[in-house]
């Protein structure tokens, strides 16, 4: 596609449940970022990506956070035992990062997690 | 607190006016960034200003970078309706790498 595309759009779940969210990158860009956004606030970066490098997960909020990204191209971040503070947009983002001025970041629509 | 701050918080103008925002931040960057997000959606690119440059422009906007007080001011000229959106500034830097640090964002409003 066009941009990046993320699933799904709204994910309502159960305290406790775990979910997934997906995100699919622009085509040949070889960095993916995820962050989260809590309502009228910024955004918290979780997790980096970077090619076949080892992730950054230095933002990643605790143990049940957690992602993956198969093949260099699609993402999924896990959240395990949800929590009501989970709550929040989660905002996926692509890239051609590396070298000054090369890291301009797209960004999908986000998938809208509330926990009941 | 968090790399990035902007203010005002909130802006609200009418169509045709200029709004400013203004940046802050804490550590040493390479580049800042500018992205708008209309509600409800992702965030949108606007500008990049590297840290050895102290102006920038395109279309209605304008940024500037003053690395001695560490911030940064987008204006945009002229205003219109649909510029109504959260403004978000972002740095990067040599200790962050490319992951992006974001300020808290302005609301603007551009009445008609």
């Amino acid at each position: 596609g066009a941009g990046v595309s993320q699933s799904p759009s709204n994910k309502v779940t159960e305290k406790g449940k775990d979910v997934e969210l997906r995100c699919d990158p622009i085509s040949g860009h070889t960095a993916l970022y995820w962050y989260r956004q809590s309502l009228g606030q910024g955004l918290e970066f979780l997790i980096y990506f970077q090619g076949n490098s080892a992730p950054d997960k230095s933002g990643l909020p605790s143990d049940r956070f957690s992602a993956e990204r198969t093949g260099g191209s699609v993402s999924t971040l896990t959240i395990q035992r949800t929590q009501q503070e989970d709550s929040a947009v989660y905002l996926c983002a692509s890239g051609i990062a590396g070298g000054r001025g090369k890291n301009i970041q797209y960004f999908g629509a986000g998938t809208r997690l509330s926990v009941l | 607190s968090q790399q990035g701050e902007e203010d005002p918080q909130a802006l609200s103008i009418q169509e045709g006016e200029n709004a400013t925002m203004n940046c802050s931040y804490k550590t040493s960057i390479n580049n800042l960034q500018w992205y708008r997000q209309n509600s409800g959606r992702g965030l949108v690119h606007l500008i990049l200003i590297r840290s050895n440059e102290r102006e920038k422009h395109s279309g209605r906007l304008r940024v500037t970078l003053d690395t001695s007080k560490k911030s940064s001011s987008l204006l945009i000229t002229a205003s219109r309706a649909a510029d109504t959106a959260s403004y978000f500034c972002a740095t990067d830097g040599e200790t962050s790498g490319s992951r992006l640090t974001f300020g808290e964002g302005t609301q603007l409003t551009v009445n008609p």
